[in-house]
């Protein structure tokens, strides 16, 4: 069965453009979340959307970050105005929701900043 | 706030040897606890996760966990390591509930001589 499919597998900027970050989540999981994975670090919270609902954005490092799941499906994570420090790899989860489901993860996305 | 250590950056064993990858966590209430395994360039795969119960779990590819309440522990283990176990390994704590945001350890890369 299809996992969680994330696009672009690679994606290199340049300082101050703005990218997207693409994420399908397994068919009918509720939950999705993404994470920020600095280079030999473990993964970090970013946002959580149950459905279309964004319930929790505290991991977001600053307004530049903005994520949106508006059909309660697809997720997209923009980064406006990227810095060298937003260079990570940026992993999308998603899970049935629940109280004891486990997430299951995208390859995520690596993004490079010049 | 909840935290993971997971105290062994690099673990080299030989091939056909026994593994233990450590973990300890910080966590007010009775946390979920996972572990997941990363190849290069690949997103995080589920090895194993504890809810509740039985404090021995099994997980996919030979792979047992022991939670021990009285030590804050989530360990993981392997009878017999094969070469294609070579990868990082992540630790995870988390809430439970519909939000369940994992904080992950910074993993411990485990490297298999043949």
């Amino acid at each position: 069965g299809a996992g969680v499919s994330q696009s672009p597998r690679y994606k290199v900027a340049k300082r101050g453009q703005d990218v997207a970050l693409r994420c399908d989540p397994i068919s009918g999981h509720v939950s999705l979340f993404w994470y920020q994975q600095a280079l030999g670090q473990g993964p970090e919270f970013l946002t959580y959307f149950q459905n279309e609902a964004q319930l929790d954005k505290s991991g977001l490092p600053s307004d530049r970050f903005f994520a949106e799941r508006p059909e309660g499906s697809v997720s997209t994570l923009k980064i406006q105005r990227t810095q060298q420090e937003d260079s990570a790899v940026y992993l999308c989860a998603s899970s049935l929701g629940g109280s004891n489901q486990p997430q299951h993860f995208g390859d995520g996305t690596r993004l490079s900043i010049l | 706030a909840q935290s993971v250590t997971q105290p062994d950056i690099h673990i080299t064993v030989s091939e056909g040897a026994s593994l233990e990858l450590r973990c300890n966590y910080s966590y007010g209430a009775t946390p979920y606890l996972f572990w997941y395994v990363q190849s290069p360039g690949q997103g995080l795969q589920l090895l194993l996760k504890y809810f509740s119960g039985d404090t021995l779990v099994q997980g996919i590819k030979g792979f047992e966990a022991e939670f021990k309440r009285s030590q804050s522990s989530f360990n993981l283990r392997k009878p017999s390591v094969h070469w294609s176990d070579a990868a990082e390994y992540f630790c995870a704590v988390g809430p439970g509930g519909g939000g369940n945001k994992l904080t992950f350890g910074t993993g411990t890369q485990l490297k298999v001589e043949l």
